[in-house]
């Protein structure tokens, strides 16, 4: 099976940076992807890797080792509205086509 | 491209009522994701279905639940005789080729009471 473990919470202040981990456990791996949820809104795709480094798109940037079985999402430059619950998600070959989502960071930017 | 669209938003439903959802996904998507969401977790994974063939079952799902998509287009997810525990977010979600970037419908919010 797999499994997925990431803080809960986060507080952070506006215009800060925040880094998110994730931690994994997959017999086949294939990639680590990331995704932002407002309260009460759809999971949003931001990144994904599946090979080792650092992956930046804009404000976002995705961080991923393979052999440490560790990713991280860093945000540079908070605002408000990165205050979201941001999920780690794994697919791997056992798994087929499904993504195994972790249990979210609730990220707080605070003024 | 109007993104994944699911309908109803809000369902309130009686115990033992059968309830039925619907997802259109992203038109040129031939990938389709049934996940289920209660507050304060991640999605968790229901089914898939590949154009209208379902390729993989969680093991979550009980015999009550059944997906369709029988064009390869549309799905629907049934629930039977629902029950109090299957009150959550069902969330639909469509990609293009392999599954690693999904994009997520507005979900529907079930509340069985």
């Amino acid at each position: 099976g797999q499994s997925l473990e990431q803080p809960s919470e986060v507080t952070a202040v506006e215009g800060a940076i925040v880094q998110i981990n994730c931690t994994y456990q997959t017999s086949g791996f294939y990639g680590l992807s990331w995704y932002q949820q407002h309260d009460g809104g759809a999971p949003t795709f931001l990144s994904y890797n599946a090979l080792d480094g650092l992956e930046e798109t804009g404000r976002f940037s995705s961080f991923l080792s393979r052999s440490d079985s560790y990713g991280y999402l860093l945000l540079q430059e908070l605002q408000m509205k990165d205050s979201a619950s941001y999920f780690c998600a794994v697919r791997d070959e056992d798994a087929g086509n499904m993504l195994t989502f972790g249990g979210g960071t609730r990220l707080m930017v605070k003024p | 491209d109007t993104g994944v669209s699911q309908d109803p938003r809000h369902k309130i439903t009686k115990r033992g009522q059968n309830v039925t959802f619907r997802c259109d996904p992203i038109s040129e998507h031939n990938r389709l994701y049934w996940y289920r969401q209660t507050l304060g977790q991640g999605p968790e994974f229901l089914t898939y279905f590949q154009n209208e063939a379902q390729l993989e079952k969680s093991r979550l799902l009980s015999d009550r639940f059944s997906a369709e998509r029988p064009k390869g287009s549309f799905s629907t997810l049934e629930i039977q005789r629902t029950e109090q525990g299957d009150s959550a977010m069902y969330l639909c979600a469509s990609s293009k080729g392999q599954g690693d970037t999904q994009y997520f419908g507005p979900g529907t919010r079930l509340t069985v009471l």
